[in-house]
Order: structure tokens, then C-alpha cells, then sequence
């Protein structure tokens, strides 16, 4: 079974500077995609960024950025020029495609992000 | 993005009455819909698979008669908590899955505060 680990239970960033949150996956799988996730308090689930295995290309969205590494497994979440906006929960997420069924997500355990003014 | 409403935000209920929740894609359609349980500070637990026009797919540990979906069309799955107890007091969200685009993506409700009295 896939299983997602994010060792980090906490961070904290000062606001302006960067912060990167880990995130560990385990599968036999080729093919799959991968997502950050936002929990704000307002406990709205919020897509961040996702990433495609096939793809060699790190994603990005705006301030916000993964360092992909397929062969060691590693997916991790780059935020740079920290907002007091950026302070929330986030959830590293894994599923297998489409064609794979009506396939969940898996989720990691998370990690509450805190935004220092 | 995609919308997923939720509704309602939040419920108060007695011990041993009924409540369901709806979760609607405002935007798409959605073959499949999940809904997930989240305590506190943790991540969120998928308790079962609704596919419209078939019967859900539950959880190991989930009881399918307490937590009753129906999936009846592509923009609707009910969530319904059946003799509800305080222990069933809990946040639950759904989440619809789009494959229309390629980016195939699940998008969540905002939540609902579930509180058994």
C-alpha cells in the first residue's frame, strides 16, 4: 500500500523568507501524481501544487515550488517570499491515475506552517 | 478551480436523530465523490468511495449503515449519519473528482462541523 510521510509535525517561517516542508512516498508504482494541499483555518482544503511522475520538470505556482526527486521518493514544498497568508496546514497528498480506478488520495499527516510577522 | 459546495456548514443535532450532509460540484460533473472524517489537529480519513449510480465503497472500520451515501446523479452525493451519537461528533468534507480536464484533479467542500449532543 502507498503511504506518504511528512516528518515535519511543525514550522515556522519568518514572513519574506523561504520555507521548504518535507514530504516522503512509498509505492511500486511508475505512473502517479502527486499534490500539495492547504488546510487555512478556515479548514477549506485549498490545491497548492501538483506534480505528474513522468514528469522531470519541478512544478511551479507562483511563489510556490516542489523539488521532485522520483528515485529517492521525495516530493518537497518550497515557499518562498513567505505571507502571513501562508500560515496554515499542509498536506502532502498521493494517487495513482485515472485509468487506475476510482483511486483516493493518501494523505500525509501534515504540517502546521507558522508565519512570523 | 473547480467549486465543491458542502452544505450544511454546520449542524447541532440530539443524540439518536439523523443528519445528512450534501456535496454538490457547482461546475462539473463528478462520477466520483469522497467523503472524509477529520478530528483536530489531524489529517483527513476517507471513509468511503461514492460513484454515481452505485452503491459506495466504505472504509475498513467504517460502518455503512451508520454513514448512509447516495451518489444519485454527477453533481450530488448525501452523506447521511444515521442515529447519530456525540462520539459521531466530528468535521467532515467531501471532495469531487474532475477527469474532464487532464488535469484530473480532486477538489474539496468547504467542511461540515458535525456536533452530537
Amino acid at each position: 500500500a502507498q503511504t506518504v510521510t511528512q516528518s515535519q509535525p511543525e514550522m515556522s517561517v519568518q514572513e519574506a523568507e523561504t520555507v521548504t516542508l518535507s514530504c516522503t512516498y512509498d509505492t511500486s508504482e511508475s505512473d502517479y501524481y502527486l499534490f500539495w494541499y492547504k488546510q487555512p483555518p478556515s479548514r477549506q482544503m485549498i490545491l497548492v501544487i501538483r506534480q505528474e511522475a513522468y514528469k522531470q520538470q519541478n512544478a511551479t505556482e507562483n511563489r510556490f515550488s516542489v523539488n521532485f526527486q522520483k528515485a529517492a521518493k521525495s516530493f518537497s514544498l518550497k515557499i518562498s517570499d513567505s505571507q502571513l497568508g501562508d500560515a496554515a496546514m499542509y498536506f502532502c497528498a498521493y494517487r495513482t491515475p485515472r485509468n487506475s480506478g476510482n483511486t483516493p488520495l493518501v494523505f500525509g499527516k501534515g504540517t502546521r506552517l507558522s508565519v512570523i510577522a | 478551480g473547480a467549486v465543491v459546495s458542502q452544505h450544511p456548514s454546520w449542524v447541532i443535532c440530539k443524540s439518536g436523530t439523523s443528519v445528512k450532509i450534501e456535496c454538490r460540484s457547482l461546475d462539473f460533473q463528478a462520477t466520483t465523490m469522497f467523503w472524509y472524517r477529520q478530528f483536530p489537529k489531524q489529517s483527513l480519513m476517507l471513509m468511503a468511495t461514492s460513484n454515481e449510480g452505485s452503491k459506495a465503497t466504505y472504509e475498513q472500520g467504517v460502518e455503512k449503515d451508520k454513514f448512509l451515501i447516495n451518489h444519485a446523479s454527477l453533481t450530488l452525493s448525501t452523506l447521511t449519519v444515521t442515529s447519530a451519537h456525540p462520539e459521531d461528533s466530528s468535521f467532515y468534507i467531501c471532495s469531487a473528482r474532475r477527469t474532464d480536464t487532464i488535469t484530473d484533479t480532486q477538489y474539496f467542500g468547504p467542511g461540515t462541523r458535525l456536533t452530537v449532543l
